[in-house]
């Protein structure tokens, strides 16, 4: 069973571009969360989603974030207009049910020039 | 709101010698208290968890206790490791709308030396 996979695993950006990051969770889940990692810092928490769903969108930046889980493929979290705060680690997990233990992936590293 | 709090780091230590990590919270409700580790340019593993009071969590000479009445979930190994380099993560989740999400403390840099 393979592990969770998030691709790409590095993404450099200039300023104003877009970032698509992607996540496919474990077979059989279908619960997804989006973690950010800032330098020097734990994970903060973003978006939770199951298929087709955002359950929970506590964690996302009002503006220029975006994250989508569709019924068919991977979970895409989109950022619109990267600024240099926006480089991180994107780490996404998956959970069989809410609540169960959560899967973590190798994570993006995003860095905007 | 819900908060983990982990023992300053970094921590430096020799081969074979005692680990302890100390992990604090506050949460609403009864929350489900996780260690996960972090190798260098790696996702987090789950290291060990505990569900309920008195629980104690273990997993490859790692061990950690829930402990309700100091609101507590230190990290313990009798016996360190190089190859236990690592950033360890103490993080809890609680049920809710947001059942499963998970808040993490700001993690602790372990280094053992041969």
């Amino acid at each position: 069973n393979a592990g969770v996979m998030q691709n790409p695993r590095h993404l450099v950006r200039r300023r104003g571009q877009e970032a698509r990051l992607r996540c496919s969770p474990m077979k059989g889940h279908s619960h997804v969360y989006w973690y950010r990692q800032l330098p020097e810092e734990g994970l903060k928490f973003m978006v939770y989603l199951q298929k087709e769903n955002i359950i929970d969108e506590s964690g996302m930046p009002k503006e220029r974030f975006s994250a989508e889980f569709p019924k068919e493929g991977p979970s895409i979290l989109r950022i619109q207009q990267v600024v240099r705060g926006d480089s991180a680690a994107y780490f996404c997990a998956s959970s069989p049910s809410g609540g169960e233990t959560q899967y973590f992936g190798p994570g993006t590293r995003l860095l905007v020039l | 709101g819900d908060s983990v709090t982990q023992m300053e780091g970094p921590v430096t230590l020799s081969e074979e010698a005692f680990l302890t990590i100390n992990c604090t919270y506050t949460a609403t409700g009864y929350p489900s208290l996780f260690w996960y580790v972090q190798y260098p340019g790696e996702g987090l593993q789950l290291l060990l968890k505990a569900t309920k009071a008195d629980d104690k969590g273990s997993n490859k000479g790692f061990e950690a206790t829930y402990r309700k009445e100091t609101t507590s979930f230190h990290l313990e190994k009798g016996s360190v490791q190089v190859s236990d380099s690592a950033v360890y993560f103490c993080a809890l989740s609680v049920g809710g709308t947001s059942y499963g999400k998970l808040t993490f403390g700001q993690g602790t840099i372990l280094t053992v030396h041969p």
